[in-house]
């Protein structure tokens, strides 16, 4: 089935450097990729969405020079953080859809980030 | 007052109970409506999705959607210590190539105990 690859599963970085997180789509085209942020028991906020070769699209309240967004094909897309500082440490997790995602919308399985 | 309302739980409930999980929304332009199990720091993994009203059953699952109420269930049978999870219900006006936004209601928390 459908299946997206989220690369790392969890990352320590120092305040002040920029970390990428990369999702993969397997056996599918993700046209769009959507990007949320997910605090302890908490639900997912979406922060952007992302079309193939398209400018992404941030929700109210996301700086969008500091999470950078690159979905230069249909398989791959991109989030770095830059400049990281602890308040930036959370659960970020993608989501691909397009023809052939389960449901419509496949995710990925997360990525812990911890900024130190 | 939030498009998705879902209690955030936590809900205990003995191996074997039924569990009764639901939303309600705001928003009568939403169509298709999922359900995501999410155990502790992994990635949502859909369970099931229905498209308007109706019922759909899968195994140990059901998903009933009410559309007249805004108001969306799913009951686990002979619910599993591995059903303890938190429970996500979403929901889109349109799945047509996976480019509309899902609006996730908070979820709940489950814990079935032995």
């Amino acid at each position: 089935g459908a299946v997206v690859s989220q690369h790392p599963s969890w990352v320590i970085c120092k305040s002040g450097t920029s970390v990428k997180i990369e999702c993969r789509s397997l056996d599918f085209q993700a046209t769009t990729m959507f990007w949320y942020r997910q605090f302890p028991k908490q639900s997912l906020m979406l922060m952007a969405t992302s079309n193939e070769g398209s400018k992404a699209t941030y929700e109210q309240g996301v700086e969008k020079d500091k999470f950078l967004i690159n979905h230069a094909s249909l398989t791959l897309s991109t989030l770095t953080v830059t400049s990281a500082h602890p308040e930036d440490s959370s659960f970020y997790i993608c989501s691909g859809g397009g023809m052939g995602a389960i449901g419509g919308y496949t995710f990925g399985s997360g990525t812990r980030l911890t900024v130190v | 007052q939030k498009e998705v309302e879902q209690d955030p739980g936590p809900l205990s409930v003995p191996e074997g109970a039924i569990v009764s999980l639901n939303c309600t929304y705001s928003n009568s332009a939403f169509q298709y409506f999922m359900w995501y199990r999410q155990y502790s720091r992994k990635g949502p993994e859909l369970l099931m999705y229905t498209y308007s009203s109706g019922n759909k059953e899968d195994g140990r699952f059901t998903a009933q959607v009410d559309k007249s109420s805004k108001y969306i269930s799913l009951f686990i049978r002979d619910s599993q210590p591995s059903d303890s999870a938190t429970y996500l219900c979403a929901m889109s006006p349109d799945l047509t190539g996976g480019g509309n936004k899902l609006t996730f209601g908070t979820g709940t928390q489950l814990k079935v105990e032995l």
